[in-house]
């Protein structure tokens, strides 16, 4: 059975840093386009990035240049290294794994990133 | 600009039919790309609702229903029941961002 646990969240002033853990089970991180889709307080979703199964990553303008998206293939896990962080950043970070196209058919519960000083 | 517009509320009566609208550009649902939806409830995360513009996963009743024509695609819902109320959102791959296209999200209120 395929679980997203992420873990990582908190507060953090403006300009810090803080990185996300998105743990995998029931499959390996390395096989799917791997996902960060974020939601700020009453806002919408939006798409964070992602990382392909060969490795290579996009990110969103909004991101662009602050964050980074990597995975450890030995520990089945996805990170996102935010940067620079802007109180716009604040948002619950899901991680989240497409199904056979760009579908996000498994979630995690969310990680809560408070930039604030 | 790559944006995926969508309603920001809709309500109706128990019993009805109601639909959210998703429009798109050339470069996103025109381009051919899919389009997926997701509902979801407060405090919660995001469950697909339907995949690949008409398909339902395992476990999602046979009253919601997608369609996706040109730029656009709708998700209907018939036989409304309290418990659908929530959010809806419809996503699409979009060939400008090279990435991932939500919909703004929309609230649907069971009267």
């Amino acid at each position: 059975e395929v679980h997203l646990v992420e873990s990582g969240g908190g507060l953090i002033q403006p300009g810090g840093s803080l990185r996300l853990s998105c743990a995998a089970s029931g499959f390996t991180v390395t096989s799917s386009y791997m996902t960060w889709v974020r939601q700020g307080p009453g806002k919408g979703l939006e798409w964070v990035s992602f990382v392909n199964t060969g490795g290579s990553t996009y990110y969103a303008d909004s991101v662009k240049g602050r964050f980074t998206v990597s995975r450890d293939s030995s520990k089945n896990t996805l990170y996102l290294q935010m940067n620079s962080l802007r109180a716009e950043d604040t948002a619950v970070y899901y991680c989240a794994k497409p199904g056979g196209g760009w579908e996000f058919d498994y979630w995690g519960q969310g990680a809560l990133v408070t930039v604030s000083s | 600009q790559s944006v995926l517009t969508q309603p920001p509320s809709v309500s109706g009566a128990p019993g009805q039919r109601v639909t959210i609208s998703c429009t798109g550009s050339s470069s996103n649902i025109g381009a051919g790309y899919n389009v997926h939806w997701y509902q979801q409830f407060p405090g919660t995360a995001p469950k697909l609702l339907i995949h690949t513009n008409n398909n339902r996963p395992s476990g999602v009743p046979d009253r919601f229903s997608g369609s996706k024509s040109g730029t656009s695609a709708s998700l209907a819902i018939t036989g409304l029941q309290a418990e659908d109320e929530a959010d809806y959102y419809c996503q699409s791959y979009d060939s400008s961002l090279s990435g991932v296209l939500f919909g703004g999200g929309t609230k649907l209120t069971v009267l």
